[in-house]
């Protein structure tokens, strides 16, 4: 079955610093994995997704994401944080481009000022 | 713009009653969702539906059934509710072409007392 592992629940960053949130994940074939942003009191918005082919995919508003199939990993970054950034961050992984999508628990990104 | 909505956007209700859940699309996506946001879980699927009238269970559709009747309506049911059931209830939608992603409604949320 597959799964997804988001190790931290909450990360603070001052504003400006750089980013990275971790996420690892399961899965026995070919993983379409992505990142969405939920913003307070709003829906899931993606923020960037992975399809077999370059390993580093870039997204909306700065953000990037590393795939590592040795490390399983799909670890989330921007190199300086915004305040806007404050939200939760969501990744997921689909073994069929996204029909089905396994989330992992968030992360809580929080800036300080 | 494409556009999930859901209605209505809070609820609440008493242990035992009924309760229905809208949810709208105006981009024509044959495939549409239901799942719950509960702290520390991320989403879980309730529900799938590929078209009208075809719908599948999800990971957790224990005490919800679902109706689909038009392509841009898709309905989540709870008969009786239970006070468990209360969270945060999402809706989603994603063609059924190429590479694309899942698109998220505002949510619901629902307190069953």
């Amino acid at each position: 079955a597959q799964s997804v592992t988001q190790p931290d629940a909450r990360v603070t960053v001052s504003e400006g610093a750089s980013l990275q949130l971790r996420c690892k994940y399961s899965y026995f074939g070919t993983p379409y994995l992505f990142w969405y942003v939920q913003y307070p009191r709003q829906g899931l918005q993606l923020l960037l997704k992975y399809y077999p082919g370059d390993p580093v995919v870039q997204g909306v508003n700065g953000f990037e994401a590393e795939f590592s199939k040795s490390n399983s990993s799909f670890h989330l970054r921007k190199a300086s944080v915004h305040w806007s950034d404050w939200a939760v961050y969501f990744c997921a992984v689909s073994g069929n481009m996204g029909y089905k999508l396994t989330f992992g628990t968030g992360t809580s990104l929080l800036v300080d000022p | 713009d494409m556009k999930v909505t859901q209605m209505p956007r809070y609820l609440i209700k008493r242990m035992g009653e009924n309760v229905l859940l809208e949810c709208g699309q105006d981009m024509s996506h044959e495939t549409m969702y239901w799942y719950r946001q509960d702290p520390g879980l991320g989403l879980q699927l309730i529900y799938i539906s590929y078209d009208v009238d075809s719908n599948s269970e999800g990971d957790i559709p224990k005490g919800y059934r679902v109706s689909r009747k038009k392509r841009e309506h898709f309905s989540l049911i709870l008969d009786s509710a239970k006070t468990n059931q209360t969270s945060v209830y999402f809706c989603a939608s994603r063609p059924n072409r190429g590479r694309d992603t899942q698109y998220f409604g505002p949510g619901t949320r629902l307190l069953v007392l």
